[in-house]
């Protein structure tokens, strides 16, 4: 089956720290790997894409990572902002059923000044 | 180029009700997939038109069904409300394939039922 599992579920960290937020899967085969941001009340917008071939890309203070032989991916955001507090989802593209999105849970990350 | 938009953004209907939700994708994006996201629940995906035709679907009761017109535009319906179908709905556009294009997302529609 599917999956794609996130950690932590929640997280709170003080502005200008760093944090790392997880992302395991077990979709198989892999097409590409999203990181979204989804705001309190908003849809999620869109902060990298990865494919198969790509191990690290950025946008900004955020980082991804993608291992395709461990199916993990991080996103790492650097010198944190109150803006910065959001939820996180993971997107994973592929399956048998052709290239079906798979969503994890989310992590939802509360920046304190 | 204008986003995704979403009509209305906000609605409350009763329970037993219909109700249907427009969706105008990125002018040339040609696919359109819907969403349902609850709190505390992630992303629950209803389905997903290309040129017309519904190509996948989740795991939702027949009360919710949707289209797509020729213009990509699309809409959602669900019919005789339920209290759990208070939800945001977000619609999200790709240019094709969903799975192999990045997708944009609307702001959502809140629905609450009562």
């Amino acid at each position: 089956k599917n999956q794609v599992e996130q950690s932590p579920q929640s997280l709170i960290i003080l502005e200008g720290k760093n944090c790392t937020l997880q992302c395991n899967y077990t979709v198989s085969p892999f097409s590409n790997l999203r990181w979204y941001k989804q705001d309190t009340g908003r849809g999620p917008v869109s902060l990298t894409i990865m494919t198969f071939s790509e191990n690290t890309k950025s946008n900004g203070r955020y980082t991804a990572t993608l291992d395709a032989d461990t199916k993990q991916s991080s996103l790492h955001i650097t010198a944190s902002q109150l803006s910065d507090s959001a939820s996180y989802i993971c997107v994973v593209s592929g399956g048998n059923a052709g290239n079906m999105l798979t969503f994890g849970g989310g992590t939802r990350l509360m920046v304190k000044p | 180029k204008a986003g995704v938009t979403q009509t209305p953004r906000y609605l409350i209907k009763t329970r037993g009700q219909q109700v249907t939700l427009s969706c105008s994708p990125i002018s040339g994006h040609r696919s359109v997939s819907w969403y349902q996201q609850t709190p505390g629940q992630g992303l629950q995906f209803l389905f997903e038109y290309f040129s017309e035709t519904q190509r996948n679907k989740g795991n939702f009761p027949g009360r919710f069904s949707g289209r797509q017109f020729s213009n990509s535009r699309s809409e959602m319906n669900v019919s005789t409300l339920e209290l759990g179908d208070s939800a945001l709905y977000l619609c999200a556009s790709c240019r094709s394939e969903t799975g192999s294009h990045e997708q944009y997302f609307g702001p959502g529609t809140r629905l609450t039922v009562t």
